[in-house]
């Protein structure tokens, strides 16, 4: 079994400043974790994945994630948000290998403040 | 990445009708993808996964009879709502799914389709 707690519904930062969006998981098996981004009526969209490879994984528009297993954690970063950042962002679990059938957090609604 | 097109983006339909949404995989073969249903300002609920050339597995708690999906080619999936009612409206999203190797297994993601029953 597979699940994923994204903490806080809503995160609220100003321009420029450090973004962190939080993600727990919870896996029986090694995990592949992903998280996406949402932009309003519209699907999603990859912005970084982890596969057992390197534990800080680099992804578009300048965010990061790093994976701690030790902690069950896989938080999103970006040093310095920009207003077009503002979106709903969803981190997602699935088992290793060529499955892939993710289950998705609740999401968090990043809103930034000029 | 590779491109899943969704069709139609919004729907509007009267209560008692019937509303067909495609996926379409464009520049890739989609052996499996997936459904999912997504209320305002929550997550992702895994509908059904849908096989090409064989019938689909719904998620426990999905009626199959109500969401009829169907996969016909390896690069069209559709998703019929049968019998709208107005608790059918909803934001609809297809994902078909890329096979890799070493890790490079991804799912890409429609459009969505906004489904609302009046």
């Amino acid at each position: 079994a597979q699940s994923v707690t994204q903490l806080g519904s809503h995160v609220s930062v100003s321009e420029g400043a450090l973004v962190l969006l939080r993600c727990n998981y919870s896996s029986s098996v090694p995990p592949y974790l992903f998280w996406y981004v949402q932009y309003p009526n519209q699907g999603l969209q990859l912005l970084l994945k982890y596969t057992s490879a390197a534990t800080l994984v680099k992804g578009i528009n300048g965010f990061e994630a790093e994976f701690k297993k030790s902690e069950t954690s896989f938080h999103l970063t970006k040093p310095s948000a920009h207003m077009s950042d503002a979106a709903e962002y969803f981190c997602a679990v699935s088992e290793g290998g060529g499955s892939y059938i993710p289950t998705f957090g609740r999401g968090t609604s990043l809103i930034v403040h000029p | 990445g590779a491109v899943v097109s969704q069709h139609p983006s919004r729907v509007i339909c009267k209560s008692g009708t019937s509303v067909k949404i495609e996926c379409r995989s464009l520049d890739f073969q989609a052996t499996t993808m997936f459904w999912y249903r997504q209320f305002p300002k929550q997550s992702l609920m895994l509908m059904a996964t849908s096989n090409e050339g064989s019938k689909a597995t719904y998620e426990q708690g999905v009626e199959k009879d109500k969401f009829l999906i169907n996969h016909a080619s390896l690069t069209l999936s559709t998703l019929t709502v049968t019998s709208a009612h107005p608790e059918d409206s909803s934001f609809y999203i297809c994902s078909a799914r890329v096979l890799g190797q070493g890790g490079n297994t991804e799912a890409f993601f429609g459009q969505g389709t906004r489904l609302t029953v009046v």
